[in-house]
């Protein structure tokens, strides 16, 4: 069935430093990636997407990498700050041709100032 | 431009109620998917509908309905509330379905008692 994997549940870094969190999806028919911010009381929020034709895409601090091959997909967070401190999702958009997304766990990312 | 909104936030019944919950896209945003958020099973997906019509349905049961009107605004129905029931219920919208970027709304706590 379709399913997506995230590592690690949780996350602590110093201020400053990097953090990475990974997932692996079960459907080679995703293609469409996207990573989600949940800080407590809110819905999530988007922080960047990447579709299946582009391996790499950065806006300022996030990147996010892709593996089609491996279906492995990355969040790289760099000069972290106190403020990105939350939950973070992955998601996978469903085999079928609809906006169905299958999340993973989450990840709880502390930054410590 | 005003974000998705969901009402009520927050909303306490007993088992063997029912509830329903609205969502408001986006301005523009034709495509409305509903979301099941719990710390035991995390995000999962529920439906999505696009003109008024369920494009994908969750393996969820038939407890659970949905419908979407003309303006685009949506409604999910839960009859007949189990104590598993208790969740974050959040709404997403996007311009169409399948690829789109979602945004999500605040969500709407139940409580079931």
């Amino acid at each position: 069935g379709e399913n997506v994997e995230q590592h690690p549940s949780t996350l602590s870094v110093q201020e400053g430093d990097s953090a990475v969190i990974k997932c692996t999806y079960s459907d080679s028919a995703s293609n469409y990636f996207p990573w989600y911010k949940q800080e407590l009381g809110k819905g999530p929020q988007l922080i960047i997407d990447i579709r299946s034709n582009v391996g790499e895409k950065k806006d300022q601090r996030i990147a996010v990498t892709l593996n089609k091959t491996a279906k492995h997909f990355s969040l790289h967070i760099t000069e972290t700050q106190p403020e990105d401190s939350a939950v973070y999702f992955c998601a996978a958009s469903g085999s079928s041709n609809t906006g169905k997304l299958i999340f993973g766990q989450g990840t709880t990312l502390q930054v410590k100032p | 431009k005003a974000g998705v909104t969901q009402t009520p936030r927050y909303l306490i019944k007993t088992r063997g109620q029912q509830v329903t919950l609205s969502c408001s896209p986006i301005s523009g945003h034709r495509s409305v998917s509903w979301y099941q958020q719990t710390p035991g099973q995390g995000l999962q997906f529920l439906f999505e509908y696009f003109s008024e019509t369920q494009r994908n349905k969750g393996n969820f049961p038939g407890r659970f309905s949905g419908r979407q009107f003309s303006n685009s605004r949506s409604e999910m129905n839960v009859s007949t509330l189990e104590l598993g029931d208790s969740a974050l219920y959040l709404c997403a919208s996007s311009l169409a379905p399948a690829q789109e970027t979602q945004y999500f709304g605040p969500g709407t706590r139940l409580l079931v008692l």
